[in-house]
């Protein structure tokens, strides 16, 4: 069975600051889809990063970046820099391929809330 | 740039009635699902539905719950007999063709029980 776990359920930082989150991952599977989802204070799901099992390169993308680990399931996600408009809760969600019949399942982890004080 | 819509934004029922909640996909996106979040707490699978029937459904999704597609666009979600653990934040999601594609969520309804 899959399951993601975000140890962190809040994290504070004041703007500028960078902010690391944390995500733990768990699947039997080897071909697997790893994402990032941000959701703000007006309750929608925004997609922001995805990244592939067999690929490890990690990138960045504006202030975004990941770091992606399979030697210890971790797929952690920074934001450079930190911007009020940053704060909101992000979820990592997992999907895996063999479960093609059902689409693309996500399973959420629990969220981390940032909150970025001007 | 197109989006997956859901309305209503916020629907309140009496325990025991029957709600609706509906949602448009992107055109050609060929697999929809339900989560749900309740508040505070992680967001939850509920339903994959593709080729018109449903692929994959979770523990939550019993026998109250329903789901169909009946004129090719609207994707409507239907609980029959409303339970007060019910209220929560329902999300629409839809997706392309690629398995590995994101999925593009709606706003959200959000459903109070009382």
């Amino acid at each position: 069975a899959q399951k993601v776990t975000q140890a962190q359920t809040e994290i504070s930082v004041v703007e500028k600051e960078d902010v690391t989150l944390d995500c733990v991952y768990e699947t039997r599977d080897t071909t697997y889809y790893l994402f990032w989802y941000k959701q703000p204070p007006s309750g929608e799901l925004v997609f922001l990063i995805r990244r592939n099992s067999f690929d490890e390169q990690n990138e960045i993308s504006g202030r975004y970046s990941w770091n992606f680990q399979k030697s210890t399931s971790s797929f952690n996600f920074t934001i450079t820099a930190s911007q009020v408009v940053d704060s909101a809760v992000y979820f990592c969600a997992l999907s895996e391929a063999s479960n093609k019949a059902a689409g693309n399942k996500l399973t959420f982890g629990g969220g981390t809330r940032v909150l970025v004080k001007p | 740039e197109p989006e997956v819509t859901q309305t209503p934004s916020h629907q309140v029922t009496q325990m025991g009635q029957e709600v609706i909640l509906r949602c448009v996909p992107i055109s050609n996106h060929l697999y929809f699902y339900w989560y749900r979040q309740i508040l505070g707490q992680k967001v939850e699978f509920l339903v994959s539905f593709y080729n018109n029937e449903i692929s994959e459904k979770s523990e939550i999704f019993d026998d109250q719950f329903s789901v169909e597609r009946p004129d090719g666009s609207n994707f409507t979600l239907k609980i029959r007999s409303t339970k007060l653990e019910d209220s929560a934040m329902y999300f629409c999601a839809g997706q392309w063709s690629s398995y590995n594609s994101p999925l593009h969520f709606g706003n959200g309804t959000r459903l109070t029980v009382t």
